[in-house]
């Protein structure tokens, strides 16, 4: 079945203590992204990646890391959590970064709270 | 400036009837696209439709179809025989053609702030 996973899907955690958020993909999709969802904000971007080892901030990047060093996996790191962190976090892929009529497959979301 | 707009925070609907959700959009690319995702309170996010800026057509996928005025810069998704099912969060998004040395930014969404549907027996 063709996806975007994401673990985990809940995480409560505390301020200053690094954690990563995985992302995958098995469509060998080019293009991934992470965004954040905020009640009244709608979702922001925050970093996005056209393909291996290309990353690029998005709207939002501070305090928020990725890499992408396989095609199918895009993780976002948060080195130092702090509270204003806590949102609904999305993985998204896409075929290809050209193409306007390519729709992004999101991921399932991860809820994360920073106290 | 908003890029896009959705001015309807929460909508109401009986069942079986049709309800339009507002979006309006500011770009000023030739080509661009126009999505509409949409996220049950199980959190996914589910895509419904989309409208590519030269589609003479209005786009239409089963139930849903978007009401594209292009002069007006809207993008209203219309829901037909709305059921209970289609209580949900429904975001508008847009990704703009941008430029040709940089697609990466041109293959961001960008989103609406979201319509709360709720639909009544």
């Amino acid at each position: 079945e063709a996806q975007v996973t994401q673990n985990p899907r809940y995480l409560i955690t505390v301020t200053g203590k690094k954690l990563t958020v995985t992302c995958s993909q098995n469509m060998n999709h080019e293009y991934m992204s992470w965004y954040r969802q905020d009640p009244g904000l709608g979702l922001r971007q925050i970093y996005y990646s056209m393909n291996v080892e290309v990353t690029d901030k998005g709207d939002v990047p501070e305090g928020y890391k990725v890499s992408r060093k396989e095609k199918r996996n895009f993780p976002l790191i948060l080195e130092s959590p702090s509270p204003n962190q806590t949102s609904l976090y999305f993985c998204a892929s896409s075929l290809s970064a050209g193409g306007l009529g390519y729709e992004q497959y999101f991921g399932p979301g991860t809820r994360l709270t920073v106290t | 400036a908003q890029k896009i707009t959705q001015t309807q925070p929460g909508m109401f609907v009986q069942e079986k009837e049709a309800v339009t959700l507002d979006c309006t959009y500011d770009t000023s690319d030739q080509s661009y696209g126009l999505f509409w995702y949409k996220q049950p309170s199980s959190g996914e996010m589910i895509f419904l439709i989309y409208q590519g800026s030269y589609d003479e057509q209005n786009a239409t996928e089963g139930r849903y179809s978007l009401n594209f005025q292009k002069a007006r810069k809207s993008a209203n998704l219309v829901i037909s025989a709305s059921q209970l099912g289609d209580s949900a969060m429904y975001f508008c998004a847009m990704r703009e053609g941008g430029s040709l040395v940089n697609t990466g930014t041109a293959s961001k969404l960008t989103f609406g702030t979201g319509t709360r549907l709720q639909v009544t027996l």
